[in-house]
């Protein structure tokens, strides 16, 4: 069974701090699919990135930022100079090929940040 | 570029009342997705379809069941409302040939009283 673990249930922070979101994942498979979402008050679920187990490059995208490392199962997110647009719950997800032949991912519980002005 | 669309946006029912989702794909894409994310919650995968056969099952109740018509379009019916079925619910949709890149719509909010 798949486990995504985001041990940050809430983060505070400060414009302009730099934040970094943990995500630890847990699968057998050697063929996976991680992701991150961001989720704000309004409710709907903005795709940020995707990467497949096979591509460990790092990604940087304007502010944000994201750490690959299988060797640790981890995928964390970091975002440079944050601003309270920031604000708002992100989810690391993670899929796997299902008996179906879909890749369904399964969430981490999310991690609610705060951006202060 | 399009979307995927759901229907209605907010749905408010009573106890024991019926709810119907709706969830039109992404142009050209076949396989429809479902997903529940309680308050506070993660979405949690309920069922999935391809070409109108159901494909993979998560944790739908029994009291729901959903189908995929012949123009891709999908509907989520959900019966015997429970204060519990008050959720925000994700439809996605991706062609069947990439099923790791799911477009997921704005949510159906519902609200059980």
């Amino acid at each position: 069974a798949q486990k995504v673990t985001q041990a940050q249930t809430e983060i505070s922070v400060v414009e302009k701090e730099d934040v970094t979101l943990d995500c630890v994942y847990e699968t057998r498979d050697t063929t996976y699919y991680l992701f991150w979402y961001k989720q704000p008050p309004s409710g709907e679920l903005v795709f940020l990135i995707r990467r497949n187990s096979f591509d460990e490059q790092n990604e940087i995208s304007g502010r944000y930022s994201w750490n690959f490392q299988k060797s640790t199962s981890s995928f964390n997110f970091t975002i440079t100079a944050s601003q309270v647009v920031d604000s708002a719950v992100y989810f690391c997800a993670l899929s796997v090929l299902t008996a179906g032949g879909s890749y369904i991912p399964t969430f981490g519980r999310g991690t609610s940040l705060i951006v202060h002005p | 570029a399009a979307g995927v669309i759901q229907s209605p946006r907010h749905l408010i029912k009573e106890k024991r009342e019926t709810a119907t989702l709706k969830c039109y794909p992404i142009p050209r894409h076949d396989t429809v997705y479902w997903y529940q994310q309680g308050p506070g919650q993660d979405p949690q995968f309920l069922i999935s379809f391809y070409e109108k056969m159901q494909s993979d099952k998560g944790s739908i109740p029994d009291r729901f069941s959903a189908q995929q018509f012949s123009d891709y379009h999908s509907e989520l019916n959900m019966s015997s409302l429970e204060l519990g079925d008050s959720a925000l619910y994700f439809c996605a949709s991706s062609s069947r040939d990439n099923t790791y890149e799911q477009y997921f719509g704005p949510g159906t909010r519902l609200t059980v009283t």
